[in-house]
């Protein structure tokens, strides 16, 4: 069945740096494009980046351009998210979701990785 | 940036009761909109892709219709198990965004 298990995910100081991981299962990873979608605690859902199946196309959200860098290896089948620069407001629960080319939708969601930026 | 306006921020509904979220992006999206049920303390569900069609394995109380800037969230008989948070989302650019969530509660 299709798993998707974020990791990487703690309590780090503002202008820290902190990479979380995906690790996929139960499918083609190649076959889809992944993005990182996160909630701020009591908040809604904001997408931050998305990463194409194969040719490395990256999409990111304005308020993590220049700072977050999204990344994958199909042949580890993983995602990741290099995280620099953090403030108080990236904190939040990060979820990597997959992706459907036909329909454009997020179909399968892993169970998020909090990362709290505090001092 | 695609603005997405989801209406009502909450509401209050009985076991059994018909129940219609609206989701309005700011600008032609054509059907490139999705649905998402959220539990507390879980990931999102996908409900609805492209606008009307039924993810596999959800109810068939689920139901969505829309296109352009005018979208519609129907449950048609609202079990125990539905009162939950709902978002809508565009796929038609990046970035992509959500709306502002629907909060399903009990009456």
């Amino acid at each position: 069945q299709v798993q998707l298990v974020e990791a990487g995910g703690s309590l780090v100081k503002p202008g820290g740096s902190l990479r979380l991981s995906c690790a996929a299962s139960g499918f083609t990873f190649s076959d889809h494009y992944m993005s990182w979608i996160r909630q701020a605690p009591g908040k809604g859902l904001e997408w931050i980046s998305y990463i194409s199946s194969k040719d490395n196309t990256l999409y990111y959200a304005d308020s993590v351009q220049g700072r977050f860098t999204i990344s994958r290896d199909n042949a580890k089948n993983s995602l990741y998210l290099e995280m620099n620069s953090l403030r108080a407001e990236d904190t939040a629960v990060y979820y990597c979701a997959r992706g459907q080319y036909s329909g454009s939708y997020y179909d399968y969601w892993g169970q998020g990785t909090l990362v709290t930026v505090s001092s | 940036d695609i603005q997405m306006t989801q209406s009502p921020a909450s509401l209050s509904a009985s076991v059994g009761d018909r129940v219609t979220i609206t989701c309005r992006p700011g600008q032609n999206i054509y059907t490139y909109l999705n649905w998402y049920q959220q539990k507390p303390r879980k990931a999102p569900k996908l409900l609805i892709f492209a606008a009307s069609n039924l993810q596999s394995g959800v109810p068939s109380r689920f139901s969505g219709s829309g296109s352009g800037t005018d979208f519609t969230l129907t449950i048609s008989s609202l079990q125990p198990e539905d009162f939950a948070t709902y978002y809508c989302q565009q796929s038609y650019s990046f970035p992509e965004t959500f709306g502002q969530g629907t909060k399903v509660e009990i009456k």
